[in-house]
């Protein structure tokens, strides 16, 4: 079963906005992953929170972790074009060792 | 590095078929993954590998699926009839086994049963 939903299941914003999304999940957790998915590739490794973290940056991007509500959210500021493509949390939970789930993702689309 | 490494990356064959995906980890690391992606299941974890060994493989949807990791530097998935129901991208990531697993997924391999 999935571990993370995503909300929402798409967003369409203009170029210069910031787009947010979210992310639930259901059990304690060890850290939490974002990741990015273009059209027809793998996905790419974009930021990890760990669990005693509630905030974290890299270049346009910030993470919050909030463990009461077992959620998290993902903050991309100034968007651009290239950001189009589909976001997925992942959860490392803290009752099984080394699987990381993933969520349903969020499709995002940047218009230019 | 080049990355994760899998083949073929498109493969189209017919109901019964066997079907075997291939995938080359980064070299060094000792965590390996393979998920499967479709619209309506999203990413499901079909089985990992740490140190070459099958570590959990209830993902693995039935019997007909089967994973080795004979070496630390090549990993297989074999479907075994194909069914229509098994076209998905299938991916292969790997990680090094730490706390902070962090994944680096291959390209996909793009399957299709008739």
């Amino acid at each position: 079963s999935q571990q993370g939903e995503e909300d929402p299941q798409a967003l369409s914003i203009q170029e210069g906005e910031n787009a947010t999304m979210n992310c639930s999940y259901k059990t304690s957790i060890n850290n939490l992953q974002w990741y990015r998915q273009n059209s027809g590739r793998g996905l790419v490794h974009l930021i990890l929170i760990r669990s005693n973290e509630r905030e974290k940056h890299s270049g346009r991007l910030r993470v919050t972790l909030d463990t009461s509500k077992k959620s998290s959210s993902l903050l991309i500021t100034a968007s651009r074009a290239a950001d189009t493509a589909s976001y997925f949390c992942a959860t490392d939970r803290m009752d099984s060792s080394y699987k990381l789930i993933f969520g349903s993702g969020t499709r995002l689309l940047v218009r230019p | 590095d080049a990355g994760v490494i899998q083949s073929p990356r498109h493969e189209v064959t017919e109901m019964g078929q066997e079907v075997t995906l291939r995938c080359k980890p980064i070299s060094g690391h000792n965590s390996l993954f393979w998920y499967r992606q479709t619209m309506m299941r999203g990413l499901e974890l079909l089985i990992y590998f740490n140190n070459n060994v099958p570590i959990d493989d209830s993902g693995m949807p039935e019997d007909r699926f089967s994973a080795k990791m004979p070496n630390a530097s090549f990993s297989t998935l074999k479907i075994q009839p194909s069914e229509p129901r098994d076209s998905a991208v299938y991916f292969c990531a790997s990680s090094l086994k730490d706390r902070w697993r962090k994944l680096f997924f291959g390209s996909g391999t793009q399957l299709s049963v008739l």
